[in-house]
């Protein structure tokens, strides 16, 4: 199984940086992926990383270090736009199954 | 490129009722997956669906059931509905295992269960 940790909420003001991290123990790891999710909408894909290091993308940044169950989700240049949940899932490598944090809620302020 | 749909978009039931849920993957993904997204709280796995058949299921009772179609389309029945079934439920694609990494997801179907 897995067991996927990620703070609840975070505060930024535009035009700031902000780190969202993720903590996760599994029995078996076949990648991270994180995901943004308006209000009321469904979640969309934002990176995805299975080896350890950064991967970078646009204004979004992931990173992974396999050895210590953690990632990163950074996100750059903040705009009022980014205010959303940020969702941190793991998935396992004998079925394929994505498991999800609770999703950590970002505020963007002027 | 015409993404993943569900349907209905809203649905409400009484308890009791039974439900079903649609879902139409992304043309040429064969896996299909659901997911329970109850408010306030984190999506939980529901099911899994690759190439016609059940290939895992998350820790739901047995009145959460489905199947998947020929053209890879799935659909969600949920039996006996209850009040805390009242959720979002969103059905994401996938190409298959041996060849996707990213699920899409769907808008979801709001079920509200009176």
């Amino acid at each position: 199984g897995q067991n996927i940790d990620q703070p609840t909420e975070m505060t930024a003001t535009e035009g700031a940086i902000v780190q969202i991290n993720c903590t996760y123990q599994t029995s078996g790891f076949n990648g991270l992926f994180w995901y943004q999710q308006h209000a009321g909408e469904a979640p969309t894909f934002l990176s995805y990383n299975v080896l350890d290091g950064l991967e970078e993308k646009g204004r979004f940044s992931s990173f992974l270090s396999r050895s210590k169950g953690y990632s990163y989700l950074l996100l750059k240049e903040l705009q009022m736009k980014d205010s959303a949940s940020y969702l941190c899932a793991v998935r396992d490598k004998n079925d394929y199954k994505l498991s999800f944090g609770a999703g950590t809620t970002v505020t963007v302020r002027a | 490129e015409a993404g993943v749909t569900q349907s209905p978009t809203h649905l409400i039931k009484t308890r009791g009722q039974q439900a079903t849920l649609r879902c139409s993957p992304i043309s040429g993904h064969t896996s299909v997956y659901w997911y329970q997204q109850a408010l306030g709280l984190g999506l939980q796995f529901l099911l899994w669906y690759d190439e016609g058949e059940e290939r895992n299921r998350g820790n739901f009772p047995p009145r959460f059931s489905g199947r998947q179609f020929p053209n890879y389309s799935s659909e969600l029945n949920v039996n006996a509905l209850e009040l805390e079934d009242s959720a979002l439920y969103l059905c994401a694609s996938s190409l298959n295992k041996r060849r996707g990494n990213e699920q899409f997801f769907g808008p979801g179907t709001r079920l509200t269960v009176l």
